[in-house]
């Protein structure tokens, strides 16, 4: 069965340094996601990407974060200067649905990776 | 305000008993979405119910949702100790595609 996945699984860095997660999602998925869960707290969204543009992001979503789809299978999340509170969990995720369905489809099913853990240090 | 509340935060139960979580939201919703999460790992998707959809059923999982309640609930029938995990639901609502997560309920099945 198709899966998203993420590297690297576990991401250690200095406060200030600048790191980027790496997703590969679903093949034939259009939407993808990026969601944090800072330990013990909710999952949060981040920021949602379609058509090689920002479709939605939240306000966590400042200007030290960016997303990037480099080639026909990467999906990345660049945080340029890391701050103690970045250390969380980082989830990407992907669905199916091309823009303009059907709201509530089940194709909006969104298929999370298993996530990599990033600690400030 | 909160989006998608889990209660209870935590259940205990023995292996082979039915548990119910319950998930509550505040605006009204495209579809609701329940995920397991083993601790430490990944989000796993279980089900999604429409807005339109009053109960639906994957295998063990049988999920329910009353609008008019703004509510939803996750039955797991004969529960397995591997089904020990944290249980969200999510919300999408609107033109939004991003989903707002619960607080989760951490299951606990005892063999």
């Amino acid at each position: 069965e198709p899966e998203v996945t993420q590297t690297p699984s576990h991401q250690v860095t200095q406060m200030g340094q600048e790191v980027i997660l790496r997703c590969v999602p679903i093949s034939n998925h259009l939407y993808f996601y990026w969601y944090r869960q800072i330990l013990g707290q909710k999952v949060e969204f981040l920021v949602s990407f379609y058509n090689n543009e920002i479709s939605e992001k939240s306000e966590i979503f400042d200007d030290q974060f960016s997303v990037e789809r480099p080639d026909g299978s990467n999906f990345t999340l660049k945080i340029r200067s890391t701050k103690l509170e970045d250390s969380a969990m980082y989830f990407c995720a992907s669905s199916e649905a091309p823009f303009g369905f059907d709201r509530g489809d089940s194709t909006d099913t969104q298929y999370f990776g298993p996530g990599t853990r990033l600690t400030v240090l | 305000s909160q989006q998608g509340e889990e209660d209870p935060q935590a259940l205990s139960i023995q292996e082979g008993e039915n548990a119910t979580m319950n998930c509550s939201y505040k605006t009204s919703i495209n579809n609701l979405q329940w995920y397991r999460q083993n601790s430490g790992r990944g989000l796993v998707h279980l089900i999604l119910i429409r807005s339109n959809e009053r109960e639906k059923h994957s295998g063990r999982l049988r999920v329910t949702l009353d609008t008019s309640k703004k509510s939803s609930s996750l039955l797991i029938t004969a529960s397995r100790a591997a089904d020990t995990a944290s249980y969200f639901c999510a919300t999408n609502s609107g033109s939004a595609r991003q989903l707002t997560f619960g607080s989760g309920t951490q299951l606990t099945v005892l063999p």
